[in-house]
């Protein structure tokens, strides 16, 4: 069985642009999140996303938004870029969403911001 | 909110040696714990987790970890170090009743020596 996958697997973009990332979910699975991880730093939770409703919202701005779609892929906007959200973006999906669940993570998207 | 601290950013240990990656936490009820591990590259790998009852939990590759309250720790540790468990390892705490919304340390960065 296919794994998380997310795409693109490296993006490069500058200061004001947008950027739309993109996560597959495990076959089965119906919540999706989303982490920003800073070079040398641990996940900070984004969003969590589960039959389509928004779940669970992190300490970012509004230039961050999420959707999950029918299928249970999900994207990840973020607007006005600025070269702080240069960051490895890890999108991990479960059964359920709950603790007990364990989470399964793809191997992120690498944006760097010029 | 809760908060997870892993003092040691790095921990250098021979091939064969023994190994504890620390982990403290604050959270003011029983908290949900877990390790992951991270390769370069790659995304985050669940080693194990802990949620009730028996203190000592066992995880894959021959890692286990015990959670003493009264230290408010989770401490991670393998008998034997292999070169393939050079990674980046991380601590998380969530918390009970609804969705899993984890809380990471930094990391601790391991590199084994031949």
């Amino acid at each position: 069985d296919a794994g998380v996958t997310q795409s693109p697997t490296h993006l490069i973009k500058t200061r004001g642009q947008h950027v739309t990332l993109r996560c597959s979910p495990i076959s089965g699975h119906k919540s999706v999140s989303w982490y920003q991880q800073v070079l040398g730093q641990g996940p900070q939770f984004i969003f969590q996303y589960y039959e389509k409703e928004e779940r669970g919202r992190g300490n970012f701005p509004d230039r961050f938004s999420a959707r999950q779609f029918p299928n249970y892929s999900s994207e990840l906007n973020v607007n006005a870029l600025l070269l702080g959200d240069s960051a490895l973006y890890l999108c991990a999906s479960s059964l359920s969403g709950t603790v007990d669940q364990p989470q399964h993570f793809g191997d992120g998207t690498r944006l760097s911001i010029l | 909110a809760q908060s997870v601290t892993q003092p040691d950013i790095h921990i250098t240990v021979s091939e064969g040696a023994s190994l504890e990656l620390r982990c403290n936490y604050s959270y003011g009820a029983t908290p949900y714990l877990f390790w992951y591990v991270q390769s370069p590259g790659q995304g985050l790998q669940l080693l194990l987790k802990y949620f009730s009852g028996d203190t000592l939990v066992q995880g894959i590759k021959g890692f286990e970890a015990e959670f003493k309250r009264s230290q408010s720790s989770f401490n991670l540790r393998k008998p034997s170090v292999h070169w393939s468990d050079a990674a980046e390892y991380f601590c998380a705490v969530g918390v009970s009743g609804g969705s899993y919304i984890p809380t990471f340390g930094r990391g601790t960065s391991l590199i084994v020596h031949p």
